[in-house]
């Protein structure tokens, strides 16, 4: 059983950057990716990016490219995602999710609360 | 990109019913079709992958059909913990990712 663990909630203003983390319990990402999905307030799910630790490559969704990063430490066993240049449009929940060879999301952290708010 | 369109976008049943519910590819994916199950305050669940392979875990009544471009997740017997929403995710094109955007499912 994986276990992935985010950090806590974050409140921002306009304009700013959140940096948002995702700790695998097991304390490896073996070969799997692990990929970032957003969700705002009563929406659907959103695919925003993943990286493949092993092999150091990332992938991101075009709308988010430009602005978002996504990193992994894999010594602390430890995703990051950074979205930049913040808007209200952003509050959501972000998920990190470990992805299997075959593309499907097996495991899921518990979700940040990130709130872009004057 | 490929796009994924689910219907009904909303659904009202009562426990014991069978539903269906249908996801639709913009282009052929295989069987590259993945379903998930998401209560509120909770992160998604995975269901069904590869189209029709039931998740260790996952009741026997969610069952997934279909290939190419038209997939359905059936419930065969609704129980009062069914009530969610429900995604389907194309993983085709590996690593990007899309997914429909939902069907709540509600209690008649």
């Amino acid at each position: 059983q994986v276990h992935l663990v985010q950090s806590g909630a974050e409140v921002k203003k306009p304009g700013s950057s959140v940096k948002v983390s995702c700790k695998a319990s097991r304390g490896t990402f073996d070969n799997h990716s692990i990929n970032w999905v957003r969700q705002a307030p009563g929406q659907g799910l959103d695919w925003m990016g993943g990286i493949t630790p092993m092999f150091r490559t990332t992938k991101y969704a075009q709308r988010f490219q430009g602005r978002v990063t996504i990193t992994a430490d894999e010594s602390s066993s430890t995703a990051y995602m950074e979205l930049s240049s913040l808007r209200s449009e952003d509050t959501a929940t972000y998920y990190c999710a470990r992805v299997d060879l075959l593309g499907f999301f097996d495991y899921w952290g518990q979700g940040t609360l990130v709130t872009v708010s004057t | 990109d490929i796009q994924m369109t689910q219907s009904p976008s909303s659904l009202s049943a009562s426990v014991g019913d069978r539903v269906a519910i249908t996801c639709r590819a913009s282009q052929n994916i295989s069987s590259y079709l993945n379903w998930y199950q998401q209560k509120p305050g909770k992160a998604p669940k995975l269901l069904i992958y590869a189209a029709s392979l039931l998740q260790s875990g996952v009741p026997s009544r969610f069952s997934g059909s279909g290939s190419g471009t038209a997939f359905t997740l059936t419930i065969s017997s609704l129980q009062p913990e069914d009530f969610a929403s429900y995604y389907c995710q194309q993983s085709y094109t590996t690593p990007s990712y899309t997914f429909g955007q939902g069907t709540n499912l509600e209690i008649k």
